[in-house]
């Protein structure tokens, strides 16, 4: 079945402690990101990736990093997580970037509390 | 700037009633649209695209949107809504602006369904 997993599906955690939430997709697709969800804002894009080695920074980018050493994977990380990043967390895909024929297809969530 | 607006944060209709959730964007050249549907505790799913072509344009689940060029405008559509109907819903551009990527999402509507 094609889809974007995430994992955890839950993540509570204290201020300062690194975390890594992981995303993979099974569809071959070339463009990943991550997104946060917050009440009142919708979705903002954290980072992106268009392909393997090559990310970008979305609108909110601080306090997190990524990596994209495989075409599957794109995790999350924050290194020294804070409580303003208790949030949803979305992990999405598509075949390639910004297009008719590329929807994105979203992982299920991570829901990571931050105390 | 690119941007995505939903005017409505919530709106409430009674099922079998006909439903419109607004959309409004900014976007320099001619956008990739995407209507999403959030379901609680899901990740979003794909309803409906548009890009060129007809404006009135059919997705999934009997929904619809029609684009208007002269009003930036997107806006999605149902005849008659049904109780299952009830979640959030994000209308998304596709944007590519000088070497960035994204996908830009609205804040979102909230839909609750009447019996």
């Amino acid at each position: 079945e094609a889809q974007v997993t995430q994992n955890p599906r839950y993540l509570i955690t204290v201020t300062g402690k690194k975390l890594t939430v992981t995303c993979s997709q099974n569809m071959n697709h070339e463009y990943m990101s991550w997104y946060r969800q917050d009440p009142g804002l919708g979705l903002r894009q954290i980072y992106y990736s268009m392909n393997v080695e090559v990310t970008d920074k979305g609108d909110v980018p601080e306090g997190y990093k990524v990596s994209r050493k495989e075409k599957r994977n794109f995790p999350l990380i924050l290194e020294s997580p804070s409580p303003n990043q208790t949030s949803l967390y979305f992990c999405a895909s598509s075949p390639s970037g910004p297009s008719y024929n590329s929807p994105l297809h979203f992982g299920n969530g991570t829901r990571l509390t931050v105390t | 700037a690119q941007s995505v607006t939903q005017p409505d944060i919530h709106i409430t209709v009674s099922e079998g009633a006909s439903l419109e959730l607004r959309c409004n964007y900014s976007y320099g050249a001619t956008p990739y649209l995407f209507w999403y549907v959030q379901s609680p505790g899901q990740g979003l799913q794909l309803l409906l695209k548009y890009f060129s072509g007809d404006t009135l344009v059919q997705g999934i689940k009997g929904f619809e949107a029609e684009f208007k060029r002269s009003q930036s405008s997107f806006n999605l559509r149902k005849p008659s809504v049904h109780w299952s109907d009830a979640a959030e819903y994000f209308c998304a551009v596709g944007a590519i602006n000088s070497g960035t990527y994204k996908y830009i999402f609205g804040t979102g509507t909230r839909l609750k369904v009447l019996a």
